[in-house]
Formats: structure tokens, sequence, C-alpha cells
């Protein structure tokens, strides 16, 4: 079985300062995507950064970037200059062929 | 990117009734579609996986005779709560690859509310 632990469900962050989302996964397959997904108020899902698993090179996006540990399973989130507009749930997702297990969440707040 | 409409947005039905929801890729055909189910301040949970021309697949503890999906073309896929109770009251939202290799396309999700 395919499992997300997202061992944070809340974290906080000062406006302008940086904070990294912790995620970890589990999976037999050898072929797969992490994803970090933003969810806010108004519930729609946001795609932030994805990762393919082949790829050793940790993705970048912007003020977003990951930290791929293959070996240790692990798939961390590193928000830059946080903003408010950054306040929101982010689920880590683990996925194959378009179906995604998603952790259970990390709430972000941000100060101003 | 690639644009996947969900409706309605909101709906409010009486207890027993019976509610649809409309999945549609927009520009792309989905073979394959999602159904989640998010209860309020916890995480996405797959229902089931609509499958273009064939039967869906549902995840362990979902009823298949009350969410009935259907995905009769190539770019629609609806599920409906039938015979509605309260705790069914929910956030429903599909999502659609373009392909296995890239991420799933979400719509702007369901809140129903059965009373």
């Amino acid at each position: 079985a395919q499992t997300v632990t997202q061992s944070q469900p809340e974290m906080s962050v000062q406006e302008a300062e940086t904070v990294t989302l912790s995620c970890t996964y589990d999976t037999s397959e050898s072929d797969y995507y992490l994803f970090w997904y933003k969810q806010p108020p108004s519930r729609q899902m946001i795609l932030v950064i994805r990762q393919e698993a082949y790829k050793q090179q940790n993705a970048t996006e912007n003020r977003f970037s990951v930290n791929f540990q293959k070996a240790a399973k692990s798939f961390s989130l590193k928000i830059s200059d946080s903003q408010l507009g950054d306040a929101a749930m982010y689920f880590c997702a683990l996925g194959s062929q378009g179906n995604l297990i998603f952790g259970k969440g990390t709430k972000l707040s941000v100060k101003p | 990117g690639a644009v996947v409409s969900q409706h309605p947005s909101r709906v409010i039905c009486k207890s027993g009734t019976s509610v649809k929801i409309e999945c549609r890729s927009l520009d792309f055909q989905a073979t394959t579609m999602f159904w989640y189910r998010q209860f309020p301040k916890q995480s996405l949970m797959l229902m089931a996986t609509s499958n273009e021309g064939s039967k869906a697949t549902y995840e362990q503890g979902v009823e298949k005779d009350k969410f009935l999906i259907n995905h009769a073309s190539l770019t629609l896929s609806t599920l409906t709560v039938t015979s509605a109770h309260p705790e069914d009251s929910s956030f429903y939202i599909c999502s659609a690859p373009v392909d296995r290799y890239t991420e799933a396309f979400f719509g702007q999700g369901t809140r129903l509310t059965v009373v």
C-alpha cells in the first residue's frame, strides 16, 4: 500500500521568511511522482510543484523548492520569502497514472 | 494548463433525494477521472476511479449503489449521490490526468449539504 505522511498539522511563518513543510511517503512502485498541492479557502486544488522520482535534481518553481531524498522517501517543500497569499492548506501527494494519494495536510499561516 | 470544470459548486438537497455532480475536461480527453471526498479540515480521500466506457472502480468502504459513477464520454464523468442522507454532506472533488506522466487537474469541487 502507498502512504503519505505529513507530520506537521500546522505551521506558522513570518512574512518574508522561509518555511519548510515535511512529507514522507512509502511506495513499492518504481515509477511515481510527488506533488505539493495548495488548497486555499476557496478549496480549489492548486499544483505548487512536481517532482519525478527518476530525477535526482530537486524541482524548483520560483519561491518554491523541494528537497527530495529518494532513499529516505522524504519530500519536503521549502517556501522562501513567504507572502500572505501563501497561507493555505498544503497537501503532499504521491501519484502514478494520475491517481493521487494525499497526506493529511499542513495548515500554513503567514504572519504580517 | 488543462482545465477541469465541475458543477454545481454548491448544492443543497433534501434527505432521500438524489444529486448529480458533473466533471468535464474542457480541453483534453480524459479516459480516466477520479472522485474524491473531503470532510472539513481533513484530506482528500479517493472514492472511485471513473473509466470511460467501463465500470468504475470503487475504493474499499465506498458504497457502489449510493455513489453511482458514469463516464459516458471522453470528457464527462458524473457522480450521483442516491438517496442522500445528512452524513453524505461533504465536499466532493473530481480530477483528471492529461496522461499518466502529468499531475491530475482538479475541478472546483462541489459542496453538498443534505438537509
